[in-house]
């Protein structure tokens, strides 16, 4: 299974960032969790939400009023959307495979590579 | 501040055993929900070393090993190698908050 990460590397303050996570060999309509996570030299690690096969999601609550993940089985990939960024969410942003009991309990088995996403005018 | 405490740094000499806790709450670790380990080289994908607690993936070698007590769970590192030299974080559900934890990494040094 292989996950990768694209889309802008650069977001204005106040737009929405996106990203798309594209899945290899593995159809994502199968089953599992697909998850996109953070990195930040100040925070470390933080989850930021969840979508499974159905399209069900589950997000971070101190995310949750601008996050948005979807799944697009027919091409076979998710995406992330957070709308109204600052700096703070200068981030590496990672897509991952949860295996696991729900959106919120799982263990990650496959990552991506990562995107860097700077928020800067 | 994570709802997860790791200690930011720890160190070891080639050889020797390294311990890592992950100290959380009656909501995460304490309540019996699963505790995994990721090993992060910077750079690059982080990967999965323990799942469920005390499992390791298949290719993940035997001198790293994970448990729990109470509501702290360790990762420990025996035989050092200079390529264990990473960050190290835990992660586990907390059903209090409805969010899925990661501790706040810490740096091994070998």
């Amino acid at each position: 299974v292989q996950l990768q990460e694209s889309g802008p590397g650069l977001v204005r303050p106040s737009e929405t960032l996106s990203l798309t996570c594209s899945v290899s060999n593995y159809s994502i309509s199968s089953g599992y969790y697909w998850v996109w996570i953070r990195l930040t030299p100040r925070k470390g690690l933080e989850w930021i939400g969840t979508v499974d096969k159905s399209g069900t999601t589950s997000y971070n609550p101190s995310l949750e009023s601008r996050v948005a993940v979807s799944l697009d089985t027919s091409k076979n990939h998710f995406s992330l959307r957070l709308s109204s960024v600052t700096a703070a969410d200068t981030a590496m942003y990672y897509c991952a495979r949860g295996e696991g009991f729900n959106g919120y309990d799982f263990q990650l088995d496959y990552w991506g590579q990562g995107a860097l996403v700077t928020v800067s005018s | 501040q994570s709802v997860l405490t790791q200690p930011p740094s720890v160190s070891g000499a080639p050889g020797q055993r390294v311990t890592i806790s992950c100290t959380g709450s009656s909501s995460n670790i304490g309540a019996r929900y699963d505790v995994h380990w990721y090993q992060h080289f910077p750079g690059t994908a982080p990967k999965l070393l323990i799942y469920t607690n005390d499992n390791r993936p298949s290719g993940i070698p035997d001198r790293f090993s994970g448990s729990r007590s109470g509501a702290s769970a360790s990762l420990a590192i025996t035989g050092l190698r200079a390529e264990d030299e990473a960050d190290y974080y835990c992660q586990c559900y907390d059903s209090s908050l409805t969010v899925s934890l990661f501790g706040g990494g810490t740096k091994l040094t070998v």
